[in-house]
């Protein structure tokens, strides 16, 4: 089945720091959508992307849709300790369709 | 804007009893909704896809009779654990998704089940 590489695992950064993680995948995705969850919470959407090359923005954070459609790259700038969570990518084929999710990226911001 | 709620937010119940989850959307009309699960530090799993009114479609090796799933209308579904056992235990989050500037899953806040 598809299959998200998510990376990297975890991060531990300084407050203020930016902070980057991508997902790849071996085949072709033409939704990509990015999700914070923290702990015993469900995700929150943070950013859907749905054209190949789009680069958006939601406040600090920055995403794209990578053009080939197999990767996606989110970015935080001057991470905040609240900015602590699990982010998640996932993947559509279709709009609408089932949801193809990372592994997740465990964030931790030290103060 | 889409907000979608979970209740119970964590149960626990004893092995052979059932339990229902609800999972609704408080804001815009659902017609699909999906309930997944999550283990500890792992990501979330698909179990089953519910278009409202009609049956739940579930995910290969997750049992039908076990997590019984009703969508009955645009704003609620629910799912029974039925015959609860420990192995049972995780995190079930469930997801909607409506129509237009919904189309997107939202997400609930999850429910915590723990069976004894």
């Amino acid at each position: 089945g598809q299959q998200l590489n998510q990376s990297p695992q975890s991060m531990f950064i300084q407050e203020g720091e930016d902070v980057s993680m991508n997902c790849t995948s071996s085949s072709i995705f033409n939704t990509w959508l990015w999700y914070k969850q923290d702990p015993g919470e469900g995700p929150v959407l943070l950013i859907a992307l749905y054209k190949a090359g789009e680069l958006t923005s939601n406040g600090r954070l920055t995403a794209q849709f990578g053009i080939t459609r197999k990767d996606s790259f989110l970015n935080i700038s001057a991470s905040i300790p609240s900015d602590v969570g699990i982010y998640f990518c996932a993947g559509q084929v279709t709009s609408g369709s089932r949801l193809t999710f990372g592994e997740g990226t465990q964030l931790t911001v030290n103060p | 804007g889409a907000v979608v709620s979970q209740h119970p937010s964590w149960v626990i119940c004893k092995s052979g009893t059932s339990v229902k989850i609800e999972c609704r959307s408080l804001d815009f009309q659902a017609t699909t909704m999906f309930w997944y699960r999550q283990f500890p530090k792992q990501s979330l799993m698909l179990m089953a896809t519910s278009n409202e009114g009609s049956k739940a479609t579930y995910e290969q090796g997750v049992e039908k009779d076990k997590f019984l799933i009703n969508h009955a209308s645009l704003t609620l579904s629910t799912l029974t654990v039925t015959s609860a056992h420990p192995e049972d235990s995780s995190f079930y989050i469930c997801s909607a998704r409506g129509t237009g500037l919904f189309y997107e899953q939202y997400f609930g806040p999850g429910t915590r089940l723990t069976v004894t």
